[in-house]
């Protein structure tokens, strides 16, 4: 079975220094990976993914992630943190071999930016 | 880039009353939207995969009578909730890929749903 853990409800980061959100996966094959980013009260917001090839993934906003296969892990990166970063941030996996399309999604992180 | 829409943006509704959320895909086609639940501060449980033009397939646990759903065309799934209780209350999503980003969901603004 798939699975995604996000170990931080919540990450508290300065304005300008380095943020990480960590997440590791579990699936039965090979991961497809994702981060989505949530404001309140919002849908979800692409950041990026890894689906082959570099194993540094960028994204939108200045993020970039991991893909770590020997650790299992995805976790989302950013050099310089903005208070507008602060929202609830999703990773989420898809097994290579599921045809379905189907995310499962991991519990969230909170990213509290303050000035 | 892909645009998704939800529509009503929230619904108050009394028990006992059915209520109808609609997903549109706005710019691309889609034979397979799906449907999440978020409770506050928690993540999406999938509900179901809404197929076009056949029977959606619902997760283990999801009540397939109570929430139903209806992808009559290539742009638009629907999901009813019927006789609905204040526990039905939540934040609907819907996502989409479109054919040619098979790896990309897009994700609509979601629906909040308050049962009274």
């Amino acid at each position: 079975a798939q699975s995604v853990a996000q170990p931080e409800d919540q990450v508290n980061v300065a304005e300008g220094n380095p943020l990480t959100v960590k997440c590791t996966y579990s699936v039965s094959g090979n991961p497809y990976l994702f981060w989505y980013v949530q404001y309140p009260n919002r849908g979800l917001q692409f950041l990026l993914k890894y689906i082959t090839g570099d194993n540094l993934v960028k994204g939108s906003y200045g993020f970039e992630a991991e893909f770590n296969k020997s650790q299992t892990s995805f976790h989302l990166k950013k050099p310089s943190a903005l208070v507008s970063d602060s929202a609830l941030y999703f990773c989420a996996v898809r097994d290579i071999g599921d045809s379905s399309y189907k995310l499962i999604f991991g519990s969230g992180t909170r990213l509290l930016v303050r000035p | 880039g892909a645009v998704v829409s939800q529509h009503p943006s929230w619904v108050i509704c009394k028990s006992g009353t059915s209520v109808k959320i609609e997903c549109r895909s706005l710019d691309f086609q889609a034979t397979t939207m799906f449907w999440y639940r978020q409770f506050p501060k928690q993540s999406l449980m999938l509900m179901a995969t809404s197929n076009e033009g056949s029977k959606a397939t619902y997760e283990q646990g999801v009540e397939k009578d109570k929430f139903l759903i209806n992808h009559a065309s290539l742009t638009l799934s629907t999901l009813t909730v019927t006789s609905a209780h204040p526990e039905d209350s939540s934040f609907y999503i819907c996502s989409a890929h479109p054919p040619s980003l098979v790896h990309e969901q897009y994700f609509g603004p979601g629906t909040r749903l308050t049962v009274t």
